[in-house]
């Protein structure tokens, strides 16, 4: 079946260590995007990538980076500059939009990160 | 800039009679506007979107959603409601004249059913 793989689905991270979140697609999505969710604020977009090696800050990039040097891979590292890292995590990936439409952006399970 | 609004955090319907979610956005060009539902720790399921044509999108589970350009709004509905509705719904907007491909979600409405 094709969707979107997160891993791990929880993930527990001392004070001062990097963790990296799995993001594997075999939809052959084009883009990929990460998405932070925090109670009553939604989803706040950490980075994206339209194509393989390229990728964009989001709106709170800061404390995180990503690699794209596959097409169906996006993982997200959060480095221990991301003061509160503990949040619900989710990839998504959509079609290249080609600027005749657009496809809805298909999600994974999502990863929760504590800081412990 | 894009932007989404749900000015309702949390919206109750008894089950059987219509339900309304609502939505309003901001964007310099012509939207894209979409909904997703999301259960407990998974992730979101898409139910519609609205890119062009006819102003009253339906989507999957018996949800529709209008199209309101005047007001700026996309509001979420069902003739009738069912417990199994009970969720959090996320409306989303991307704006096609920037350069930012990238959905800019709301802060999200939980909808509770009472049986």
């Amino acid at each position: 079946d094709g969707g979107i793989t997160q891993s791990p689905k929880y993930l527990f991270r001392k004070e001062g260590q990097n963790v990296t979140l799995s993001c594997e697609q075999n939809l052959n999505h084009d883009a990929m995007y990460w998405y932070r969710q925090d109670p009553g604020q939604g989803l706040r977009l950490i980075y994206y990538s339209q194509i393989v090696n390229d990728f964009q800050k989001g709106d709170i990039a800061e404390g995180y980076s990503v690699s794209r040097e596959k097409k169906e891979s996006f993982p997200l590292t959060v480095t221990s500059a991301q003061k509160n890292p503990t949040a619900f995590y989710l990839c998504a990936s959509t079609l290249q939009d080609l600027g005749q439409g657009s496809t809805e952006a298909f999600f994974g399970q999502g990863t929760r990160l504590t800081v412990v | 800039a894009q932007s989404v609004a749900q000015p309702e955090d949390q919206v109750n319907v008894a089950e059987g009679n219509p339900l309304t979610v609502k939505c309003t956005y901001s964007v310099s060009g012509n939207p894209y506007l979409f909904w997703y539902v999301q259960y407990p720790n998974r992730g979101l399921q898409f139910l519609l979107k609205y890119i062009t044509g006819d102003n009253l999108v339906k989507g999957s589970y018996g949800f529709e959603a209008e199209f309101n350009k005047s007001q700026t709004s996309f509001h979420l509905k069902k003739p009738s409601a069912l417990v199994s509705d009970s969720a959090l719904y996320f409306c989303a907007v991307r704006d096609i004249w920037t350069g930012r491909r990238a959905l800019t979600f709301g802060s999200g409405t939980r909808l509770q059913v009472q049986p």
